[in-house]
Parts: C-alpha cells; structure tokens; sequence
C-alpha cells in the first residue's frame, strides 16, 4: 500500500489567496483526520471524519477554514482566504474505525503539506 | 478536558547513553498511547503503542511503560544513537461519542551527538 497521500507537499501562496490541500487515506480506512502543526501550538486536530462524514470539527479554528470527503478515497481541507497565521504543516492521517475489542485503532500519517502565507 | 505534557521539552546527549524521555496525562480513562518519532521536515513514524491494560511494550531499543492510573508513561531508548536524534511525540487515544481520537504532547526534541 502507497500509504496516506498529501499533495501538494509545499505550498507559497500570498495573502488573501485559496488554499486546497489534499489527502488520499490508505484504502480500507474508514476514518480520515486532519491536523495542524505549528512551534506555537504543536500538533492539533482540526476535524475528523468517519464514514465519510464529519464527526467533530471543534478544532477547526475559523469559518475561512472547511473540509469535505465526498468519498472514502479524497479528502480536501481548504483555507479562504488565507492569512500569514495560517502558515504550518498540515497532516492527514487515516484509520480503520469500527469499535472491536482491543483494537489499537493505529492512525497512518501522510508526509504533511508545508503552507507558506506571504 | 485531556492535557498531555512532555518532559524535557529538548535533550542533548553523548552517543551510547540510555535515555528516558517521560509523558503524563491528565486524564486516565485513555484507551491506549502511542509514540511517534518525528525526523525535521517529515511526516509522524509510530514506534510503540501500548493499549490501556497493558504495562509496557518493547521493539529493539525501545522500551515504553504505562501506568494509567498515575497518568504517566516513558520512552527508554538503550544505547542511544546519532541516528536517533528526531523529536519523539507522545499521544493517547479517547473514546467521546462512540468515536476516537489522539491528543498529542509537544513532544522531545533529542540531539545525540557522537
């Protein structure tokens, strides 16, 4: 399996701009989760889903930020518009999430997106 | 709310010590724990992952220990490396609603020069 799948890896954009990032999850998993990671604030989870849908979004911090799955293969986070604060890595990670009796629910990490805001 | 801590925030070592790098929680009904290694510019590695009835797990050089009831649980990394030195993060998983989720520490960033 290729593993969790970000593109772009980088990305400048300037202020003001529409950001998309993409992640592909490992085939199978039915849970998808995006994070943020910053030296500020370390790594925090902005939303997940399951089943495709969108269980908790609390730690999405404004409204310029939304995500989708519209299938079990694609997610996309979007920023609009952007802003210099919003500069960081962005993770996805997926993971099997049927509740069974001792499973360790393991995520998989993508190799993150680096956003630039100028 | 589950807040987890990581102590040190940083460590500089000689090749060849054992390490211990430590994570305490402040909220004990987790379901397991996980560290992660994080090399600069790259995505999180798993390294162990210890579910809520078990005390501890071992791959290699790593060794990582769990006392739930206390909120606490240590990397022990034996005979350390140069090619260790990476940040090493510390998660625990809760259930909220019939749904999981990690919370991270801040991690430690480790330099284990030869």
């Amino acid at each position: 399996d290729a593993g969790v799948i970000q593109s772009p890896r980088h990305e400048v954009t300037e202020m003001g701009q529409e950001v998309t990032l993409r992640c592909k999850p490992i085939s199978g998993h039915n849970s998808l989760f995006w994070y943020r990671q910053t030296m500020m604030r370390g790594l925090e989870l902005l939303i997940y889903f399951n089943n495709n849908v969108p269980i908790d979004d609390s730690g999405m911090p404004e409204d310029r930020f939304s995500a989708k799955m519209p299938n079990a293969s694609f997610s996309t986070l979007k920023i609009q518009p952007s802003e210099p604060r919003d500069s960081a890595v962005y993770f996805c990670a997926s993971s099997f999430g049927l509740r069974v009796q001792g499973y360790s629910y393991e995520q998989y990490f993508g190799p993150g997106t680096r956003l630039t805001v100028t | 709310k589950q807040e987890v801590t990581q102590i040190p925030a940083a460590l500089s070592v000689p090749e060849g010590e054992n390490l211990v790098l430590n994570c305490s929680f402040t909220d004990s009904a987790i379901y397991n724990l996980q560290w992660f290694r994080q090399d600069p510019g790259k995505g999180l590695t798993s390294l162990l992952l210890i579910q809520s009835s078990q005390r501890e797990q071992t791959s290699g050089r790593l060794n990582a220990s769990l006392d739930k009831s206390s909120g606490r649980s240590t990397l022990y990394i034996a005979a350390s490396q140069p090619g260790d030195s990476a940040t090493y993060l510390c998660a625990v998983r809760m259930f909220s609603g019939g749904y999981n989720k990690l919370i991270f520490g801040a991690g430690t960033r480790l330099a284990v020069h030869p």
